[in-house]
């Protein structure tokens, strides 16, 4: 099952627009991640923050992480249309023998216009 | 660069019939993991092999799937007796015991469709 939600589920923008997209999820977490999918290039790590970080920088993305509200956001500054993306978080609560159970959210559709 | 790798990439299917794809991690990655995505959803985790060993199974894996590692190199997923339910995007993905051993490498994935 689905770990948490998205919102929104669809997002239309103009390049060099801000794009923000929330995330909330249920349990507990060592980490949570985005990622980033589209046709072209399949499923592609984004950033991840950790449970004790609040905020976290990569580029054009900025990912904020409230475990007190079990909810995260990503914003992506001065978008271009290669954004245009489905845009997942994921949760990592952790395996045995250290892998990493991901558990994805439902996605948001982001589209980016010229 | 060796990414993930994943075979076939689609295969169509009829109903009862078995099937099996193949993921080919990248190749110092010891951790392999298979998961299932259906139209407008994430992707949901199956299984997780450290090595050759499959340490992790979903309860999403029911009987019918069969999921392998033998060498603790490439992996197979097995479906049998195939339902059009099973119709989705089957993602591999692997991750190093070193380095960032959070970040996960997807492959391609395999699209089956089941008639």
């Amino acid at each position: 099952s689905q770990q948490g939600e998205e919102d929104p589920q669809a997002l239309s923008i103009q390049e060099g627009e801000n794009a923000t997209m929330n995330c909330s999820y249920k349990t507990s977490i060592n980490n949570l991640q985005w990622y980033r999918q589209n046709s072209g290039r399949g499923l592609v790590h984004l950033i991840l923050i950790r449970s004790n970080e609040r905020e976290k920088h990569s580029g054009r993305l900025r990912v904020t992480l409230d475990t007190s509200k079990k909810s995260s956001s990503l914003l992506i500054t001065a978008s271009r249309a290669a954004d245009t993306a489905s845009y997942f978080c994921a949760t990592d609560a952790g395996l045995t023998g250290g892998g990493n159970k991901l558990t994805f959210g439902t996605g948001t559709q982001l589209k980016v216009e010229l | 660069d060796t990414g993930v790798s994943q075979d076939p990439r689609h295969k169509i299917t009829k109903r009862g019939q078995n099937v099996t794809f193949r993921c080919d991690p990248i190749s110092e990655h010891n951790r392999l993991y298979w998961y299932r995505q259906t139209l407008g959803q994430g992707p949901e985790f199956l299984t997780y092999f450290q090595n050759e060993a499959q340490l992790e199974k979903s309860r999403l894996l029911s009987d019918r799937f069969s999921a392998e590692r033998p060498k603790g190199s490439f992996s197979t997923l097995e479906i049998q007796r195939t339902e059009q339910g099973d119709s989705a995007m089957y993602l591999c993905a692997s991750s190093s015991r070193t380095g960032d051993p959070y970040e996960q490498y997807f492959g391609p994935g395999t699209r089956l469709t089941v008639t």
